[in-house]
């Protein structure tokens, strides 16, 4: 099976600009989650999709936001772009494991900068 | 609340000598955990994860980790490092109440030196 597939896997943007990641999750896989890793905050969840629908949400502003299509891939929109945003972003598919739990398959990331 | 407390952000070790990475957990009720290892520029690969049943844990490339309930940890550790095995380290819990959303360690960052 192919793994989670993210693109771009590089953007420069300025501040106050948006910008639009996709992420296609491993086939069968019917949840997403988005998470930011930077230097100082390290990596935090962002939400997660399942069904098309936003199951749960991390502690972000408004103006980060997703979607989620019939076909599972996901997209993420960050608006009015800060120099903060500068992170990879991570998109991860889920299994739901027999004893409890998800186990999660993560993609190769967006680098996002912001000048 | 759950948190996930990484000792050390940068662990050296000598290419043949024991590893060990410390992952502590806060949560009232024992979540779900996992280690991810994180080389450059890339995303996260699983190395081993622990749900229920046998508390030592074995994953892949000849890590394992224990799951010791009574101190709250998930150590990871593996026998003799290689030089590939340098890359950073992240302990990750998830809630057993069904949330899918993972709580990140800081992460460490492993040196091998040959």
């Amino acid at each position: 099976k192919a793994g989670v597939t993210q693109t771009p896997r590089y953007l420069i943007k300025t501040r106050g600009q948006q910008v639009t990641l996709s992420c296609s999750p491993i086939s069968g896989h019917r949840s997403v989650s988005w998470y930011q890793q930077t230097p100082g905050q390290g990596l935090q969840f962002l939400f997660e999709y399942f069904s098309e629908t936003q199951r749960n949400k991390g502690n972000f502003p408004g103006r980060f936001s997703g979607r989620q299509f019939s076909n599972s891939r996901s997209e993420m929109n960050v608006s009015t772009l800060e120099l903060g945003d500068s992170a990879l972003y991570l998109c991860a598919s889920s299994l739901r494991l027999a004893g409890g739990g998800h186990e999660q398959f993560f993609g190769p990331g967006t680098r996002l900068t912001v000048l | 609340a759950q948190s996930v407390t990484q000792l050390g952000s940068h662990v050296s070790v000598s290419e043949g000598a024991l590893v060990l990475l410390r992952c502590n957990y806060s949560s009232s009720v024992p979540p779900y955990l996992f280690w991810y290892v994180q080389y450059p520029n890339q995303g996260l690969q699983l190395l081993l994860k622990y749900t229920t049943g046998a508390t030592l844990v074995k994953g892949i490339n000849g890590f394992e980790a224990e799951f010791k309930k009574s101190e709250t940890s998930f150590h990871l550790t593996k026998p003799s490092a290689h030089m590939s095995d340098a890359a950073e380290y992240f302990c990750a819990v998830s809630p057993q109440t069904g949330a899918n959303n993972l709580f990140f360690g800081t992460g460490t960052r492993l040196t091998v030196i040959p």
